[in-house]
This record gives C-alpha cells, structure tokens and sequence, in this order.
C-alpha cells in the first residue's frame, strides 16, 4: 500500500531554534497533505491542510507564522516549528488522502510521526 | 460540527476475550465514520470504515464494527484478542465528507496472557 513517511521521527532542539520536519508520499503523489499535531493521552488535532502549489490552510487557533507549512513538490511537505518553545514539544504528524483527487473519501494514509522536544 | 467520543481511554483484556471499544459520534450530515489503529512505534493506519450500505463493516486482523444509527454509535469489536492487538485506536469521522478527519481522544487496548 502507499506509504507516507516522516523525518525526523525525533528531534531535539533548544529554545528559539527552528525545526523542520518533513513529510513525503513515498509511491504516489499527494495534492494535499494534513498535518496533525498529538498532545499525550489526547487525540490528534488538525493543525492544518498543506496545498501543493498554493498556501496552506490553517484550522482556527493554529498560528501560521509559527508553524510554517510548504508544500513544494506533488510528493513533500514540510513544517517548520519557528522560535521553538517548550509548550511547542509534541507528537506531529502527517497525513495523505488515500482516494484521488476529489474522491473524499476520508480514508488516510499516516507518517510515522515527529516527536519534538524543545528544551 | 462532527464530533467523536470515545468512552474508555483505557481498556484490558485477557487474550482470547471479547473487545469492545466503544465510540460515538455526532454529526450533521449523514456521516462516514473510520476506526484507525496505532501500533506501538508506527503510524496510523486504517482498520476498517463505513461510508454506506451495510452497516456492519469488516476490517483488518479479525476486527469488525457496526454503524447505529438510532444509537448514534459505532463501537469496535474482536471476538477473541490476541497478544499482538495492543495498540491505541482511534475513532474518526470525516468532516462533511471532506477529507479532513475529526478524531476521538483514543483508546489504548492492553491485552494480558
């Protein structure tokens, strides 16, 4: 089946640095990406929607400028955590649709997921 | 507005037990609801997902759940567990039939010798 993966898978980094982290679909081409972001023993919260070609869509209460979302090619999307703070320090994670474009059929295929501790 | 509840963020079994993993949802519109499982150190991964017709749905590694309508429920269950079925599940629905997912908080499965 299609594969979507994540790397890092952990990253440690000092507070005010920035972190990148990438998501690529490894056998087919995505269109549209969703990252998520999973606080422990919470469940994953949609943080935004990455838009081959155009700017991502960010859900409300998501700062945009914090997290910054490329999506550069039909394959790779990254986030960038900018000026990295502690309360920053989570599970992320990446998401492709599984059906073709328009299809909606909310089946997804998952990254392994980025644990980033700010320290 | 979707929403998802899942009752239990624990649940422990004996292998060879029934599981039931309970999830409920609230929607607006005629929902499509997802049952994903996290197996330790991976990601996510579909178990099994009801759009329309049947409302007993079958998934992966002898999983199945059942779509009620009257009881706005989609609940999860194997009839004997095994050792390798410890995992975190997740309950979904899809947000007006877009591709974005609304996710319950989890259920984490324990299963004992």
């Amino acid at each position: 089946g299609a594969v979507v993966s994540q790397h890092p898978s952990w990253v440690i980094c000092k507070s005010g640095t920035s972190v990148k982290i990438e998501c690529r679909s490894l056998d087919f081409q995505a269109t549209t990406m969703f990252w998520y972001r999973q606080f422990p023993k919470q469940s994953l919260m949609l943080m935004a929607t990455s838009n081959e070609g155009s700017k991502a869509t960010y859900e409300q209460g998501v700062e945009k400028d914090k997290f910054l979302i490329n999506h550069a090619s039909l394959t790779l999307s990254t986030l960038t955590v900018t000026s990295a703070h502690p309360e920053d320090s989570s599970f992320y994670i990446c998401s492709a649709p599984a059906g073709t474009s328009g299809m909606n059929t909310g089946e997804l295929f998952f990254g392994e997921g980025s644990r980033l501790t700010v320290l | 507005a979707q929403s998802v509840t899942q009752l239990g963020s624990h649940v422990s079994v004996s292998e060879g037990a029934l599981v039931l993993l309970r999830c409920n949802y609230s929607s607006s519109v005629p929902p499509y609801l997802f049952w994903y499982v996290q197996y330790p150190n991976q990601g996510l991964q579909l178990l099994l997902k009801y759009t329309t017709g049947a409302t007993l749905v079958k998934g992966i590694n002898g999983f199945e759940a059942e779509f009620k309508k009257s009881e706005t429920s989609f609940h999860l269950t194997k009839p004997s567990a095994h050792m390798s079925d410890a995992a975190e599940f997740f309950c979904a629905v899809n947000h007006n039939h877009t591709d974005k997912l609304i996710f319950g908080t989890g259920t984490r499965l324990q299963v004992f010798p």
